[in-house]
């Protein structure tokens, strides 16, 4: 089955304490990207990457990190978490061919940074 | 800059009514429009897309949207609500080289029986 997923769907963590949110997509996308969604926001891209080794921030990255070191996965790293970035995280892939191709989310991690 | 502005954060409507949720957008150049739906505790799923030809779109469930360049809208219509129905309502713009989706600030429609 085609899909985006991310481990793990909830965590509650303290400030400072480091954490990784994992992604994968097993559709051989090229394209995938980190949002943020918190309520009265929308959905905010926080970084994005092109292809295996090309990332670039988008609107909201400041307090995070990722990496792109193989085609299906796309971490992104809180190195010293706070309380403001507690929210709903989701990350999307997509193919790059062409015009416009759906990009498929996964099913979302809610993040509480106490 | 592009942007889309969803100018009702709640939609209170009882069953089997008609609703309209509003969007609308900024852009300079082309359009690719789209609408999600995000149920309660889930993901994002897409209800439908407006990438060109008709500006009338069908979506699941029932829900219609209507592209209007004039007026650089695109709302989302049911003529008759459920109660499955109840959830948060999102319209994007795609945001052409960044390949990114640029949201709205979301619609929750409560159905009411």
């Amino acid at each position: 089955e085609a899909q985006v997923t991310q481990n793990p769907r909830y965590l509650i963590t303290v400030t400072g304490k480091k954490l990784t949110v994992t992604c994968s997509q097993n559709m051989n996308h090229e394209y995938m990207s980190w949002y943020r969604q918190d309520p009265g926001l929308g959905l905010r891209q926080i970084y994005y990457s092109m292809n295996v080794e090309v990332t670039d921030k988008g609107d909201v990255p400041e307090g995070y990190k990722v990496s792109r070191k193989e085609k299906r996965n796309f971490p992104l790293i809180l190195e010293s978490p706070s309380p403001n970035q507690t929210s709903l995280y989701f990350c999307a892939s997509n193919n790059l061919a062409g015009t416009y191709n759906e990009q498929f989310f996964g099913p979302g991690t809610r993040l509480t940074v106490l | 800059a592009q942007s889309v502005t969803q100018l009702d954060s709640q939609v209170p409507v009882f069953e089997e009514a008609p609703v309209e949720l509003r969007c609308n957008y900024s852009s300079s150049v082309s359009v690719y429009l789209f609408w999600y739906v995000q149920y309660p505790n889930q993901g994002l799923q897409l209800l439908l897309k407006y990438l060109s030809g008709s500006t009338l779109v069908k979506g699941i469930n029932g829900f219609e949207a209507e592209f209007n360049k004039s007026q650089t809208s695109f709302h989302l219509r049911k003529p008759s609500v459920h109660i499955s129905d109840t959830a948060e309502y999102f319209c994007a713009l795609y945001g052409g080289a960044t390949n990114k989706l640029i949201f709205g600030t979301g619609t929750l429609l409560a159905v009411q029986p």
